[in-house]
């Protein structure tokens, strides 16, 4: 079966502006979440989102915000865009969360500049 | 942070050798993950390990769990050109599934 899709794979935006990413999980699963990785942070978790419903959410301000179709795929958006936001985001999906087993995405590669 | 925390940061070996990953958390656990992550792509899982398990194999892979010192380590045998990555250790806190740092692992033929 297909993986998890995302995309754009990368893009280039400048500050102020807003973007949006699109991750389209594997068939069946109805949990989405989304990660930010940067070199200095890490993998930091954004949210978590089932059955439409955001669920868990982590420490990051208002300007980054999702939602989930009920087709289960997922977007995030990110709003008035910074330079440290600059970062590899990636989407995993799974059938259960927490998940046991985790499938990620590639990933869309955010240049902010 | 209630992260993971893997050691070492980097590893460089030769191809063949065995390369050995450890983790540290920080509070119970009902199961530790591992996953690889090539440069700049996704992760992919390699193997979870429950709370009431000690050890667990797949292939090269040996992952050991020791809960009383809240710990984990990831061994690749054997290891080839192909094993250069970035390995983190996952584990749930608060419902949510939070990584470690990672270790990069660089294999040289």
């Amino acid at each position: 079966k297909a993986g998890v899709t995302q995309t754009p794979r990368y893009l280039i935006k400048t500050r102020g502006q807003q973007v949006t990413l699109s991750c389209s999980p594997i068939s069946g699963h109805r949990s989405v979440s989304w990660y930010q990785q940067t070199p200095g942070q890490g993998l930091q978790f954004l949210f978590e989102y089932f059955s439409e419903t955001q669920r868990n959410k982590g420490n990051f301000p208002g300007r980054f915000s999702g939602r989930q179709f009920s087709n289960s795929r997922s977007e995030m958006n990110v709003s008035t865009l910074e330079l440290g936001d600059s970062a590899l985001y990636l989407c995993a999906s799974s059938s259960i969360w927490p998940a046991t087993e985790a499938f990620f995405g590639q990933g869309t590669r955010l240049t902010v500049v | 942070s209630q992260q993971g925390e893997e050691d070492p940061q980097a590893l460089s070996i030769q191809e063949g050798e065995n390369a050995t990953m450890n983790c540290s958390y920080k509070t119970s656990i009902n199961n530790l993950q591992w996953y690889r992550q090539n440069s700049g792509r996704g992760l992919v899982h390699l193997i979870l390990i429950r709370s009431n398990e000690r050890e667990k194999h797949s292939g090269r892979l040996r992952v050991t769990l020791d809960t009383s010192k809240k710990s984990s380590s990831l061994l690749i045998t054997a290891s080839r050109a192909a094993d250069t990555a970035s390995y983190f250790c996952a584990v749930e806190y608060g419902n949510k599934l939070v990584f470690g740092a990672g270790t990069i692992l660089r294999v040289k033929s």
